[in-house]
C-alpha cells in the first residue's frame, strides 16, 4: 500500500520557469516531509523538508508548501537550471518516537530542464 | 567525512547463490536502513535498526541483517532470487530522540545487483 504518491513520473521545464513537482500522502499521522534528488548511479540527497506546523519552507531557489488538509505537498523549483535535471522524491515519517526515524518514499518524478 | 559508503557498486549473482551487501557510516548515526529502488516503484524499505545490537522488525523473507556495532550495516541475501534484483541503498540518520527536529536521512551511493 503506497501511503505516499506522486502522480506525475515524468516532468519537463524550460530553463528559467518555473517547476512544479507534487506529492500526496494518505497516513495522517505523517508530520514530517522532505524531498530528496537523485541522479543516476547516485543516492539520494537531502533537498529541503518541512514539518507540519509549518506550510512553507524555502531555501534559495527551492519552496516547499503544504497543504495538511489536502494531505499534499509541493516541490517549486524557481528558476530551474539544466542541472536540476534528477529524480525528485518525496518522503514523509510518521516522528513519534517508538518507530525511530522510519520514511516513507514515493515513486519518484523524473524532471528534466531544457536549456 | 566519508559519510555512507556502499559496497560493491554493481553485482551479479546466479539463483540460490548468496552475497553480503556492505553499508558503512562514519557519522555516529544511531539509526540506519535498507532500501530496494525498483522502476515505478520508488524507495521501498526493506529492514531499519535502530541502534546497534538491536533488531526492530521481522527481517523480510531471503535477507538477514546484523547491527554489531554503530557504523556497519551489512544486509545479507540469503538464497538469491530472480525478484530481489534491485538497486540496494542503505541510510543512516539520527535516531529521533537524538535530533528532533530536520532529521533527514543520508544515502549511500547504492550497489546494483543482478540474480539470473
Amino acid at each position: 500500500d503506497q501511503q505516499v504518491k506522486q502522480n506525475s513520473p515524468s516532468l519537463s521545464v524550460q530553463e528559467g520557469r518555473i517547476s512544479i513537482l507534487n506529492c500526496d500522502y494518505t497516513n495522517s499521522m505523517f508530520d514530517y516531509f522532505l524531498w530528496y534528488k537523485k541522479y543516476p548511479a547516485e543516492g539520494p540527497t537531502f533537498l529541503i523538508s518541512i514539518s507540519s506546523i509549518k506550510d512553507k519552507n524555502e531555501d534559495g531557489r527551492f519552496t516547499v508548501f503544504l497543504n495538511k488538509s489536502a494531505k499534499h505537498l509541493s516541490l517549486h523549483i524557481v528558476p530551474s537550471q539544466p542541472g536540476d535535471s534528477a529524480v525528485y522524491f518525496c518522503a514523509a515519517s510518521p516522528r513519534y518516537e517508538n518507530t525511530g526515524n522510519q520514511f516513507y518514499f514515493g515513486t519518484g518524478t523524473s524532471l528534466t530542464v531544457i536549456p | 567525512n566519508a559519510g555512507v559508503t556502499q559496497t560493491p557498486k554493481f553485482h551479479i549473482l546466479k539463483t540460490g547463490q548468496s552475497m553480503t551487501l556492505q553499508c558503512a557510516q562514519d557519522m555516529n548515526h544511531g539509526y540506519m536502513s535498507w532500501y530496494r529502488q525498483d522502476p515505478g516503484m520508488g524507495l521501498r524499505l526493506i529492514y531499519y535498526s535502530a541502534a546497534a545490537g538491536t533488531t526492530d522488525k521481522e527481517v523480510p523473507n531471503g535477507y538477514n541483517v546484523s547491527r554489531l556495532n554503530t557504523e556497519d550495516f551489512p544486509l545479507r541475501l540469503v538464497s538469491a532470487a530472480p525478484s530481489q534484483t534491485s538497486v540496494y541503498l542503505c541510510a543512516s540518520s539520527y535516531h529521533l530522540a537524538e535530533r528532533g527536529n530536520d532529521n533527514e536521512q543520508f544515502f549511500g551511493p547504492g550497489t546494483r545487483l543482478t540474480v539470473l
